[in-house]
């Protein structure tokens, strides 16, 4: 399964920008670009995913690099309830299954 | 409905017990999964079913036996647990297309004593 590189952890202020990385350098051209996030005691929640171009959704954008090793997620005005542990996962291209790395813990200052 | 529900929320077994986790969707997903989560670690996949046949297991010890009865319902067994099986157990779901994302339950939080 094709890893993914996040940094552990991310700091940023609330009603900013955030940028999230994610190194993937050994994806092949089938993997998808998931993201989830996962609150204390809760069970993780998507966020946004694709393959190729970018994509934008309520949450957040997904900017993916030209040769796809790389992956940004834009979360555009952090709020409070934005902290949490995100993950960048590769949906392996041989099945379907996601393989969570170890993520990076976001904090929202107020 | 656009939820995976799992019950119960928690769960206390003796070494010796037996007892099922549950999960239940209603979505019309074709494949769903089960997942293993230490404090402080990232979810570990167990077992996936894809269109009520399992599909992948990740190795999982025997002690934990998956059954998925029908399209909505994902059961997991749990027989002559360790101690250290203590942890959140996720269920997610998902269409089984790759261009889908995943649902995941709030998960079942078990103590083994």
């Amino acid at each position: 399964d094709a890893k993914t590189t996040q940094p552990n952890s991310m700091e940023s202020n609330e009603e900013e920008p955030v940028h999230l990385p994610c190194n993937h350098s050994t994806i092949s051209g089938t993997d998808y670009i998931h993201w989830y996030r996962q609150l204390p005691s809760q069970g993780p929640e998507y966020v946004i995913h694709g393959l190729t171009s970018n994509v934008n959704n309520r949450m957040a954008s997904l900017a993916i690099a030209e040769d796809r090793k790389s992956s940004t997620l834009i979360l555009h005005r952090a709020t409070l309830r934005d902290a949490a542990v995100y993950y960048c996962i590769l949906e392996y291209g041989g099945a379907q299954k996601l393989v969570f790395g170890q993520g990076t813990r976001l904090t929202i200052n107020p | 409905d656009t939820e995976v529900t799992q019950t119960p929320k928690h769960l206390v077994m003796g070494m010796t017990n037996k007892k099922s986790l549950k999960c239940e969707q209603h979505m019309g997903h074709r494949a769903m999964y089960w997942y293993k989560q230490k404090a402080k670690k990232p979810p570990e996949l167990m077992f996936v079913y894809s269109y009520e046949k399992l599909s992948i297991n990740e190795s999982v010890p025997s002690r934990f036996s998956p059954e998925c009865p029908n399209s909505s319902l994902l059961n997991l067994h749990l027989h002559a647990l360790q101690p250290e099986d203590s942890a959140l157990y996720l269920c997610a779901s998902s269409q089984d297309l790759r261009q889908a994302g995943y649902t995941f339950g709030s998960g079942t939080r078990l103590t083994v004593v």
